[in-house]
Formats: C-alpha cells, structure tokens, sequence
C-alpha cells in the first residue's frame, strides 16, 4: 500500500494562476480531508468528504473548490491564487473518520 | 477563534527526562482527543488518542491525561529519546461532520542527547 500520495511536493504560482493538488489513497477509505497548515497555526480543515460524490466545507474553505468522482481520488482546486494561500496542503483519508491518515503534503508558494 | 489551546509552543528536554504538553479546549461537544505526531517534511500520524469516558490513556512511553472538568488534556512522554524530537499536535473533534479535527497550534520538541 503506498498509503496517502500527493503532487506536486513543491509548486510555486503567480498571483491569479490557478492549479489543482491531487491527492490518492489506496486504502478504500471513504472519508478524505484536505487541511492547509500555516508556520504555528496548526491545521485548518479545507474540504472533507465522507465518499464518492459527497463533499462538504471545513473551516477555511473560501478560495478553493474540491471533487469527489472516485473513493480513490480527493483533487483540490485553486482558482485565482492568492499570497494568502501560501502554506503546505495535507491530504487525509480515514476508514471511520477517527483515525485520519496523512498525505506528505504540499508546499506552495504563491507570488 | 481558537479552540484548542496548546502549550508550551517549544520544549527542550534532556535525554531521559519527561516531556509534558498541554491543550485546553472550549467546546464541551468535543469528545474524541488526538495526538498526532509531525517530523519535518512530512504529514502528521496518530500517536494516541482518548475518549472523555477515561482519565488516562497509556501506550508505551506516551501516557494521555485527560480532566473532563477543567476541560484539560495532556501528553506525557516518559524517558524521552532524541528520536521523539518533532513537533507534536493535540486535537479534538466532535461526532458528525465526519469528525473534523480541530488542531491546537503545535509543540516543537527538541530532545538533547
């Protein structure tokens, strides 16, 4: 099982340019997470979604779209970046939405 | 607005010695209190995790103190090895919404040979 993956490990934008981080699991869970964490901020909740088809806002969603097609697949949307969405991007995938396994994660820069 | 408060934001340890962290949390709905663990460059993973119906919680050298009434949670690290240098996170969440985990800020620990 390779787990939670993520791509790209690194990405830096242009104000305005948009782009979408994808997230996989192998694991068939139905529940996956997207959390951005900022440097002593902890992690804010994105998107979530509890399975194929379903999705729903988490705390900082504003600025970002998410798609659920596939129980595998869990892609995050950013559309028109902002220097505010500068941070690492985690994905997550839980069997029972206890225990949330995490992705290696996302560094983006926007300038 | 903050939910989970934790404290010390860095902790610096001998070899050896007790690691303590703390977090305190408002919603009294919260009823599940993890503890993920993150070194650098890669995503945090579960350490431990405990339910308000115990007091304590102990796997290996992590031990989870937990008081319901002053709305406190805890983790211990007992004989603490340069290994557990990384930072460590304290959470809770609430049944429903597919258990979103609100996350304190986060406790840099460092672990001196």
């Amino acid at each position: 099982n390779a787990g939670v993956t993520q791509t790209p490990k690194f990405r830096i934008l242009k104000i305005g340019q948009s782009m979408t981080l994808q997230c996989t699991q192998d694991m068939n869970h139905n529940y996956m997470y997207w959390y951005r964490q900022d440097p002593g901020m902890g992690l804010k909740l994105i998107y979530y979604s509890v399975g194929a088809g379903i999705t729903d806002k988490g705390e900082v969603p504003n600025g970002y779209n998410v798609s659920r097609s596939t129980t595998e697949d869990f892609p995050l949307r950013l559309e028109l970046a902002a220097p505010s969405q500068t941070s690492v991007y985690f994905c997550a995938s839980s069997p029972t939405a206890y225990e949330q396994y995490f992705g290696p994660g996302t560094r983006l820069t926007v300038t | 607005q903050q939910q989970v408060k934790q404290s010390p934001q860095s902790l610096i340890v001998q070899k050896g010695g007790i690691s303590i962290i703390n977090c305190a949390y408002e919603n009294t709905a919260f009823d599940y209190f993890p503890w993920y663990q993150q070194f650098p460059g890669k995503g945090p993973a579960l350490l431990i995790a405990i339910r308000p119906d115990v007091s304590e919680k102990k796997e290996g050298r992590f031990t989870i103190s937990f008081n319901k009434s002053a709305k406190q949670f805890s983790l211990h690290i007992m004989d603490s090895q340069p290994g557990d240098s990384a930072t460590y996170f304290c959470a809770a969440s609430v049944e429903g919404s597919a258990r979103q985990l609100t996350f304190g800020s986060g406790t840099q620990l460092t672990v001196l040979p």
